[in-house]
């Protein structure tokens, strides 16, 4: 069965600082990749999405991430964060474009 | 703001009551999606409905009943909640139907508590 791993349970960076939330899916073809974000209280909100081409994706917010086949990752960066990005981002796939598969997500704390 | 609409935003029911939690999009999605999230998870897929039929049921309780009457709407039906089925309520949508691979689009859900 297809999975998705978010390592990082919590996360606290600077804002201004640089970030990098890491996800790792197990489907053997190629997946469907999704981040979400969602704040308190909030749905989630799509930050970007990956199918195929090229595999640097750029998505809302000032965020990006990359697909790296030989890792089986889909890790998700921002050069310089912002308060307001402190919320609760979740790493999806539908590895068998049947069913939308979250990682535990990652809970993005920021100081001043 | 988010294109789908969910109402109300938040209810508060006893384990005896009947209410109906409702969703609403009008990007022309073909595919509607009810989750159940409970605090500090993931959202765990409930029902899928792919060209207003019911597609995948996630083996919910029968207290949870879906209704999809037309493209644009999704209610789910609530009787003889438990207290452990306290949580935010999330629907969704997505362009194609289930299995097309496009993302899905959340609404802020409903907060529902059981006493």
């Amino acid at each position: 069965a297809q999975s998705v791993t978010q390592p990082d349970i919590h996360i606290t960076v600077s804002e201004g600082a640089s970030l990098e939330l890491r996800c790792n899916y197990s489907y053997g073809a190629t997946p469907y990749l999704f981040w979400y974000v969602q704040s308190p209280g909030q749905g989630l909100q799509l930050l970007l999405k990956y199918f195929s081409g090229d595999t640097l994706v750029q998505g809302i917010k000032g965020f990006e991430a990359e697909f790296k086949r030989s890792q089986s990752s889909f890790n998700l960066r921002k050069p310089s964060v912002h308060w307001s990005d402190a919320a609760e981002y979740f790493c999806a796939d539908t590895g068998t474009a049947s069913k939308l598969t979250f990682g535990t997500g990652t809970r993005l704390q920021v100081t001043l | 703001d988010t294109e789908v609409t969910q109402t109300p935003k938040h209810l508060v029911m006893g384990m005896t009551n009947k209410k109906s939690l409702k969703c609403e999009q009008h990007m022309g999605h073909r595919a509607m999606y009810w989750y159940k999230q409970k605090a500090k998870k993931p959202p765990e897929l409930m029902f899928v409905y792919s060209y207003e039929k019911l597609s995948i049921n996630e083996s919910v309780p029968s207290r949870f009943s879906p209704e999809c009457p037309n493209s644009s709407l999704l209610n789910l039906h609530l009787h003889a909640l438990q207290p452990e089925d306290s949580a935010l309520y999330l629907c969704a949508s997505s362009q194609g139907g289930q299995g097309s691979g496009q993302p899905q689009h959340f609404g802020d859900g409903t907060r529902l508590s059981i006493l």
